[in-house]
C-alpha cells in the first residue's frame, strides 16, 4: 500500500491566519481525498482532489475556506483559511487502495490547534 | 440519524480476553466496509475490509457482515495491550466513506 508523508504533524495558529498543509505520497494516485477528526469524533471528508481539475467539495465546505491544490499525481495542499478556534482538529490526507489492498491509506495527520 | 453508528465505549478488557466491536449502518448502497485501527497520535490504519455478508478471519481478526440486519463486528481473539487503541468502521459507496465515531479499546496486561 502506499506511504504517506504528511506534513506538519502538528501546529499551534493564531486566529485569523492561514495554515499550509502538505501530503506527499510514494506512488502516482488519481485521487487525494482530505480529512477532518475532531476531538472524540469521526472523520469527515473535506473534498476529493484530483489532479489536473478542481476539488470536490463535501456538503459543509467550502473553497474559499479550504482551498486545495494538486499540482501532480503525488502531492497535494490543503489550507485552512481566515482560522477560528472551531477549526482546532486532526487534518488528514488519504488515498484509496487498490486491489488487493482495498481501503483507505492515510497520513499521520496535523493536529491543529488555534488559539 | 447518523449512516454509521458504532457502539462509543470505551471498552476494557483484559489481556488474552475476546473482543467484540459492532457498528450499525442504514445505507443499503454500501458496497463494502472496513474496520480501521488508530493509535494515538497516528492516521488511521486499514485492519479488514469486507464486501460480502460472512465472516472473513485474518489472524486473530475476524471482520463479520450480516447485511440482512445492517450489523459489522469485529472480534479480537486473544487481545493483547498492543490491540489498545480506537477502531473505526465505515462503509463504502461509490469510493466514499462513511466512518462511525469509534470505539476506544484498553487491553490490560
Amino acid at each position: 500500500s502506499a506511504v504517506i508523508s504528511q506534513k506538519p504533524s502538528r501546529d499551534i495558529c493564531q486566529r485569523g491566519t492561514s495554515l499550509t498543509i502538505q501530503c506527499q505520497v510514494d506512488s502516482q494516485v488519481t485521487m487525494m481525498f482530505w480529512y477532518r477528526q475532531q476531538p472524540g469524533q469521526s472523520l469527515t471528508l473535506i473534498a476529493t482532489a484530483n489532479q489536473g481539475s478542481e476539488a470536490t467539495y463535501e456538503s459543509g465546505f467550502v473553497i474559499d475556506k479550504f482551498p486545495i491544490s494538486r499540482p501532480n499525481l503525488t502531492f497535494s495542499t490543503l489550507t485552512v483559511s481566515n482560522m477560528s478556534p472551531e477549526d482546532s482538529s486532526i487534518y488528514l490526507c488519504s488515498v484509496e487502495g487498490s486491489y488487493p489492498n482495498y481501503g483507505y491509506t492515510f497520513g499521520s495527520g496535523t493536529r491543529l490547534t488555534v488559539v | 440519524q447518523k449512516e454509521v453508528e458504532q457502539d462509543p465505549g470505551p471498552l476494557s478488557v483484559p489481556e488474552g480476553a475476546i473482543v467484540s466491536l459492532n457498528c450499525t449502518y442504514s445505507n443499503s448502497a454500501f458496497q463494502y466496509f472496513m474496520w480501521y485501527r488508530q493509535y494515538s497520535r497516528k492516521g488511521p490504519e486499514l485492519l479488514m475490509y469486507t464486501y460480502s455478508s460472512g465472516n472473513k478471519e485474518d489472524g486473530r481478526f475476524t471482520a463479520q457482515v450480516d447485511k440482512s440486519s445492517k450489523y459489522i463486528s469485529l472480534f479480537i481473539r486473544d487481545s493483547q495491550p498492543s490491540d489498545s487503541a480506537t477502531y473505526l468502521c465505515a462503509g463504502t459507496n461509490a469510493g466514499k466513506s462513511t466512518f462511525g465515531d469509534g470505539t476506544t479499546l484498553t487491553v490490560k496486561p
